[in-house]
């Protein structure tokens, strides 16, 4: 079935510095991908969507410039956590639309702290 | 805009009993989707089960059943036979037929199975 790669599961990063999430569609394009964060015994809260080739569409209250998103192939998109503070240690999960019928295929998530 | 509502923050079954989470939903549209997924310790999102909206016939598969209400905006998931295994938070989530392809995620319901 279709497979969503995420990396790094795990990150630990200082406070100020950049981090990078992948997330790659492994036997299947993904012209479209989701990025959601989760907090803590909370639900799913969607960031922003990207499109291959396009700029990504932030959902509102997302800050656009702290969380940039590439999506620069049919198989990769990338979510960019910069100049990263505490509050933005979470859970970070990637998802594409693999199939109309069956939903989407999520990536196994990032767990970020940043201390 | 579209709303999902889990009123049932936590569920406990009994293992071999049958437990059922709530789900409303709110929207406009005539045809969407439906969907239930799972989320285990490990965070992994799992689909459970979906409904398309057009379709009467009540979805199933193998333990996992849905009572979709149309009219009163009604998805609930039964689970028989419950399972160690199913213990998990499960989420309801609400999709349009169009290109937006957004899920939208109700709060989620933690489920515990005792042995």
């Amino acid at each position: 079935g279709a497979v969503v790669s995420q990396h790094p599961s795990r990150v630990i990063c200082k406070s100020g510095t950049s981090v990078k999430i992948e997330c790659r569609s492994l036997d299947f394009q993904a012209t479209t991908m989701f990025w959601y964060r989760q907090f803590p015994k909370q639900s799913l809260m969607l960031m922003a969507t990207s499109n291959e080739g396009s700029k990504a569409t932030y959902e509102q209250g997302v800050e656009k410039d702290k969380f940039l998103i590439n999506h620069a192939s049919l198989t990769l998109s990338t979510l960019t956590v910069t100049s990263a503070h505490p509050e933005d240690s979470s859970f970070y999960i990637c998802s594409a639309p693999s199939s109309m019928l069956y939903g989407y295929t999520f990536g196994s998530g990032t767990r970020l702290t940043v201390v | 805009a579209q709303t999902v509502t889990q009123s049932q923050p936590e569920m406990s079954v009994q293992e071999a009993e049958t437990v059922t989470l709530s789900c409303t939903y709110d929207t406009s549209e005539s045809d969407y989707y439906l969907f239930w997924y799972k989320q285990p310790p490990s965070r992994q999102m799992i689909l459970v089960i979906r409904q398309e909206a057009y379709k009467q016939q009540n979805a199933t598969e193998n333990r996992f059943s849905v009572n979709f209400q149309k009219a009163a905006k009604s998805f609930s998931l039964k689970i028989s036979d419950s399972q160690l295994g199913d213990a998990a938070m499960y989420f309801c989530a609400y999709r349009r037929t169009d290109s937006s392809y957004k899920l939208i995620f109700g709060s989620g319901t933690r489920l515990l199975v005792r042995p």
